[in-house]
């Protein structure tokens, strides 16, 4: 059980374009999700925290414009880069909690390039 | 201070070995101690959770948690090559609360 998925697993997109990744909880409803981002050799550092209805909290030093999150339903949420640069390049990887599940099962992340 | 101390290696032992791999942390607050292996380019995969001082033993891997001193430990016994991963030690204060994690121990074991 508590399972999480992600989509896509890799992309590659120009700098300017937006990029939009999933994160579902496939068998069981996740009232709130958390973001989190790994550069190469480095931790996963929480970007934002979002629960299902309401708007996403945000961790010092992420801008939330340039990283929208969606939490729209209890299985889906988004995470979408805007105006993508270079430096967005990273690892960005999911979790999932609710109905006693505890957020400990990650996605198998996305890995975003910018070119 | 960093909330979360760990050592980056990387760590380079032979197929056998004894692994030990350790944090420590600084939040009295942190109630939860995971340890997770992360293959490149993988999402982390949960490999022990605990939640008192002591050990808690599964298969080859051993946790071991020292709330007094705040350090965590993890020991693999009988190293694999299919162990070669990073190692990350993560925190939380709650159940259902966020993880901090540590920075990753590069591990390779080489047959």
């Amino acid at each position: 059980g508590a399972v999480v998925s992600q989509h896509p697993s890799w992309v590659i997109c120009k700098s300017g374009t937006s990029v939009k990744i999933e994160c579902r909880s496939l068998d069981f409803q996740a009232t709130t999700m958390f973001w989190y981002r790994q550069f190469p050799k480095q931790s996963l550092m929480l970007m934002a925290t979002s629960n299902e209805g309401s708007k996403a909290t945000y961790e010092q030093g992420v801008e939330k414009d340039k990283f929208l999150i969606n939490h729209a339903s209890l299985t889906l949420s988004t995470l979408t880069v805007t105006s993508a640069h270079p430096e967005d390049s990273s690892f960005y990887i999911c979790s999932a909690a609710g109905q006693g599940v505890s957020p400990l099962h990650f996605g198998n992340g996305t890995r975003l390039t910018v070119t | 201070q960093k909330e979360v101390e760990q050592d980056p290696g990387p760590l380079s032992v032979p197929e056998g070995a004894i692994v030990s791999l350790n944090c420590t942390y600084s939040n009295s607050a942190f109630q939860y101690f995971m340890w997770y292996r992360q293959y490149s380019r993988k999402g982390p995969e949960l490999l022990m959770y605990t939640y008192s001082s002591g050990n808690k033993e599964d298969g080859r891997f051993t946790a071991q948690v020292d709330k007094s001193s705040k350090y965590i430990s993890l020991f693999i016994r009988d190293s694999q090559p299919s162990d070669s991963a990073t190692y990350l030690c993560a925190f939380r204060g709650s159940t259902l609360g966020r993880l901090y994690f540590g920075r990753g121990t590069q591990l390779t074991v080489w047959p």
